[in-house]
């Protein structure tokens, strides 16, 4: 099955600054990658996303990047505001099923 | 937002007890989704319902027990769990599961279960 794996696990910024989060992949045939943010006791919710005929996609500070031939992925937040943090999940849609990475918790400290 | 609910938010329960965990979405998806939530592990996939049918089953152990009695219901049944089995349950639903590119997933709020 697909493998995701994510990094890196915790990541502290100064407001304003941008923050990068990054996944791999190893099933090639994996087609379609979002991104989850997880406020504190929140659900996870879809923040962006993208598909494998796409290189990348912006949504105002929020951009993701693909690389297909690589198998990476990453998330970009541009402009950072405490309240972007919580904790980001890529996943990949394999097969039949999400494969998710472990998550990354963005701390942005102003 | 109240597309996908859970209840109970929190449980407790005794190694012995049977509870159940309840799930229901209001965005007509076709397909339902348990998944559980550990610390520093990915969301595992545990149940999957298409048209409430089981189409997967994550060799999850048997003292976890799916229901969905329609579309928009999903139960998970729980009886004889372990304290290993203490997690963030999150029930999900997505548009259909078979085509699945772009299909986005839908979360709860998920269940907290602490099994003591």
């Amino acid at each position: 099955g697909e493998n995701v794996e994510q990094h890196p696990s915790t990541l502290s910024v100064q407001e304003g600054d941008s923050a990068v989060i990054k996944c791999t992949y190893s099933d090639s045939a994996s087609n379609y990658f979002p991104w989850y943010k997880q406020e504190l006791g929140k659900r996870p919710q879809l923040i962006i996303d993208i598909r494998s005929n796409v290189g990348e996609k912006k949504d105002q500070r929020i951009a993701v990047t693909l690389n297909k031939t690589a198998k990476h992925f990453s998330l970009h937040i541009t402009e950072t505001q405490p309240e972007d943090s919580a904790v980001y999940f890529c996943a990949a849609w394999s097969g039949n099923q999400f494969y998710f990475g472990t998550g990354t918790s963005l701390t942005v400290i102003p | 937002e109240t597309g996908v609910t859970q209840t109970p938010r929190h449980l407790v329960m005794g190694m012995t007890n049977k509870k159940s965990l309840k799930c229901e979405q209001h965005l007509g998806h076709n397909a339902m989704y348990w998944y559980k939530q550990s610390a520093k592990k990915p969301l595992e996939l545990m149940f999957v319902y298409s048209l409430e049918e089981r189409v997967e089953n994550n060799s999850v152990p048997s003292r976890f027990s799916p229901e969905c009695p329609n579309s928009s219901h999903l139960f998970l049944h729980l009886h004889t769990l372990q304290p290993e089995d203490s997690a963030l349950y999150l029930c999900a639903s997505s548009q259909d599961h078979l085509f699945g590119a772009g299909n986005t997933i839908y979360f709860g709020e998920g269940s907290w279960l602490t099994v003591v």
